[in-house]
């Protein structure tokens, strides 16, 4: 069965720290991995990753996909209070033309001031 | 529109009714997918819709659950005879295919309370 999975399910920082979450997965026909932010009810999309190696980046975010492992890392420097949200990592099943996403459980980041 | 646009964004409903919620998607987008999210859980996949092609209901948990598309845009979930387990946010999403992989835009949901 296909699944995602991800590491740490919560985590609480302060102000400042780095933190870098994990996700594995284990899909038979894997299309594309993809990052998102949940803070209330809507998840915001961050990266999506397709090569292997090839590392995303948006301001303090960082993400980076490692096909030979199954997994891929998001790293958030010099966090802030507001980058405390559910953190999802899901991937696309290549197997039909739907594109169904399987997500991971998701890992709760609290940042402190 | 902008976004995809979800209605109404919270429904209080009695146990035993039916409910229907709508989905807009972003404009262009011919790929819809409807999602749950218990509290605590993680998303759940629902129903997937795809151009003119027979949907994906794979994920439907039970008969009670329904859902259209019509005119390949808005797409309305139904769930008849609601249980208090159908309590969740349900989340719609939209893309448009690509070679490579989606990027999957989500609405904003609608938290559903079954009582």
């Amino acid at each position: 069965e296909d699944k995602v999975v991800q590491s740490p399910l919560s985590l609480v920082v302060h102000e400042g720290d780095t933190v870098t979450l994990n996700c594995s997965y284990e899909v038979t026909n894997f299309r594309s991995l993809l990052w998102y932010k949940q803070e209330k009810k809507a998840p915001t999309f961050l990266f999506m990753l397709t090569s292997s190696g090839i590392e995303k980046k948006s301001g303090r975010l960082s993400s980076i996909l490692d096909k030979k492992e199954l997994s891929s890392i998001l790293n958030i420097t010099a966090t802030q209070t507001g980058d405390s949200a559910i953190y999802l990592c899901a991937v696309v099943d290549g197997s039909s033309n739907t594109g169904k996403l399987i997500f991971g459980q998701g890992t709760t980041l609290q940042v402190k001031p | 529109g902008a976004g995809v646009s979800q209605s109404p964004s919270n429904k209080v409903t009695e146990k035993g009714k039916d409910v229907e919620l709508r989905c807009d998607p972003i404009s262009g987008h011919t790929a819809l997918y409807w999602y749950r999210q218990s509290l605590g859980q993680g998303l759940e996949f629902l129903i997937y819709f795809q151009g003119n092609s027979a949907p994906d209901k794979s994920g439907l948990p039970s008969d009670r659950f329904s859902a259209e598309r019509t005119g390949g845009s808005v797409s309305t979930l139904t769930i008849q005879r609601t249980q208090q387990e159908d309590s969740a946010v349900y989340l719609c999403a939209s893309s448009s295919m690509g070679s490579s992989g989606n990027t999957i835009y989500f609405g904003e949901g609608s938290w559903l309370t079954v009582v």
